[in-house]
């Protein structure tokens, strides 16, 4: 079973839509942290939001939106009006501490957005 | 701009050979991290270094090894070459913390191999 779990390879949106990205995660390890990037067209790794598995505060960063639920071990991502430019390729990625200490990330495959004009 | 650079941006080269791949981190960060993203296996992790040691190990073939030197720059050394290991190749770097992992990542070198 994949740890990270993005059901969907592809969204495709009109400007000005709402759209979540969802992503579904398997751990055991009670101390782990969930992130999600996002890759445009241009290739580029780009650190969206960091949140460890203690707070499962939902988080809010203009009209980009996360959604944490320990209970549904799911960690969506919402993104509000969306625009062209948020079309890109997003990766939730789960972090769990590894035999050595360090806390190494798995990625989910992704969910490429496509927002048309 | 992440401040993680790597070199070369493009490589092509052919079955058997063997390249090196270039990651400078950000200044101040401690570890770095290895990546390979390919259509097949997706975005996975090869193997990261913290302060000129090896760290931790993920899905790196014995054909490819990597380290650290004292300025904290990482080099990725890929071997014997095989068409499939044609990949975007990522550099990561972060402050390694107890419980902050963070990762910027460089802009990437694409490998293709003919």
């Amino acid at each position: 079973a994949q740890k990270v779990t993005q059901a969907q390879t592809e969204i495709s949106v009109v400007e000005k839509e709402d759209v979540t990205l969802d992503c579904v995660y398997e751990t055991r390890d009670t101390t782990y942290y969930l992130f999600w990037y996002k890759q445009p067209p241009s290739g580029e790794l780009v650190f969206l939001i960091r949140r460890n598995s203690f707070d499962e505060q939902n988080e809010i960063s203009g009209r980009y939106s996360w959604n944490f639920q320990k209970s549904t071990s799911s960690f969506n991502f919402t993104i509000t009006a969306s625009q062209v430019v948020d079309s890109a390729v997003y990766f939730c990625a789960l972090s769990e501490p590894s035999s050595g200490g360090s806390y190494i990330p798995t990625f989910g495959r992704g969910t490429s957005l496509i927002v048309h004009p | 701009d992440s401040g993680v650079t790597q070199t070369p941006k493009h490589l092509i080269t052919a079955t058997g050979q063997r390249v090196t791949l270039r990651c400078s981190p950000r200044s101040g960060d401690l570890s770095v991290y290895w990546y390979q993203q390919s259509l097949d296996q997706g975005l996975q992790f090869l193997i990261q270094y913290y302060n000129g040691e090896e760290r931790a190990k993920g899905n790196i073939l014995e054909r490819f090894s990597a380290q650290q030197f004292p300025d904290l720059h990482s080099e990725l050394n890929l071997s014997s070459l095989e068409l499939g290991d044609s990949a975007l190749y990522f550099c990561a770097s972060s402050v390694e913390g107890l419980d902050y992992n963070e990762q910027f990542f460089g802009p990437g070198t694409r490998l293709t191999v003919l």
